[in-house]
């Protein structure tokens, strides 16, 4: 069965930190992978997303970068974070009209 | 321009009674898909119902279903007698491109469901 795995659940990151999250996908091989950000009781906005390893698209200008190094893998970076980075992240993936959404991570910026 | 609508931020229903969520979209994909998602309070985000552009029946799945208005551009849901376990923010979210697959969101309605 598919399943996808993300991590960490919860993380507080002072301001300037850096940042690394990575998700992972099984059961399914050449997923279009996904990264949304939700501010607090706001929507999901899409931040990035990928049709193949290597293949990254942005959707809004951000201080956020991604990198699919695998197939099953996506992992969303910073440099240097920003107070307004805080927010609820969740990953997921689709193939046809099923999408799957990790289990988020809420990020803290301090 | 916004693609995809909820009006409502905020619905309240008595439990045992039926409520309809709004949703409109805009697209000039003659291919898209349109669902629906509850996200309870722990964030996990939970499909709903799926329907196709192209379907000709509305989408039904057990107290759910979607009252699909092609030409109006809606696609709202309806949850048929609530349970206290519905109170949860729903959103409706829009597949168009095809390839990308993206789905977009709109920005959640609030549901509380009273004894």
């Amino acid at each position: 069965s598919q399943t996808i795995h993300q991590w960490p659940a919860t993380l507080v990151q002072p301001v300037g930190s850096p940042l690394s999250l990575e998700c992972t996908v099984e059961g399914t091989s050449n997923p279009n992978l996904y990264w949304y950000r939700q501010a607090a009781g706001r929507g999901l906005q899409l931040l990035f997303y990928s049709v193949g390893i290597g293949q990254i698209s942005s959707e809004v200008p951000q201080n956020l970068s991604a990198s699919r190094p695998q197939d099953r893998q996506f992992i969303l970076s910073s440099k240097k974070l920003l107070l307004s980075d805080s927010g609820f992240y969740l990953c997921a993936w689709s193939r046809g009209n099923g999408y799957t959404f990790g289990s988020g991570t809420r990020l803290t910026v301090v | 321009a916004q693609k995809i609508t909820q009006t409502q931020p905020g619905m309240f229903v008595q439990e045992k009674e039926a409520v309809t969520l709004d949703c409109t979209y805009d697209t000039s994909d003659p291919s898209y898909g349109l669902f629906w998602y509850k996200q309870p309070s722990s964030g996990e985000m939970i499909f709903l119902i799926y329907q196709g552009s192209y379907d000709q029946q509305n989408a039904t799945e057990g107290r759910y279903s979607l009252n699909f208005q092609k030409a109006r551009k809606s696609a709202n849901l309806v949850i048929s007698a609530s349970q206290l376990g519905d109170s949860a923010m729903y959103f409706c979210a829009m597949r168009e491109g095809l390839g990308t697959d993206k789905l977009i969101f709109g920005t959640g309605t609030r549901l509380q469901v009273f004894p």
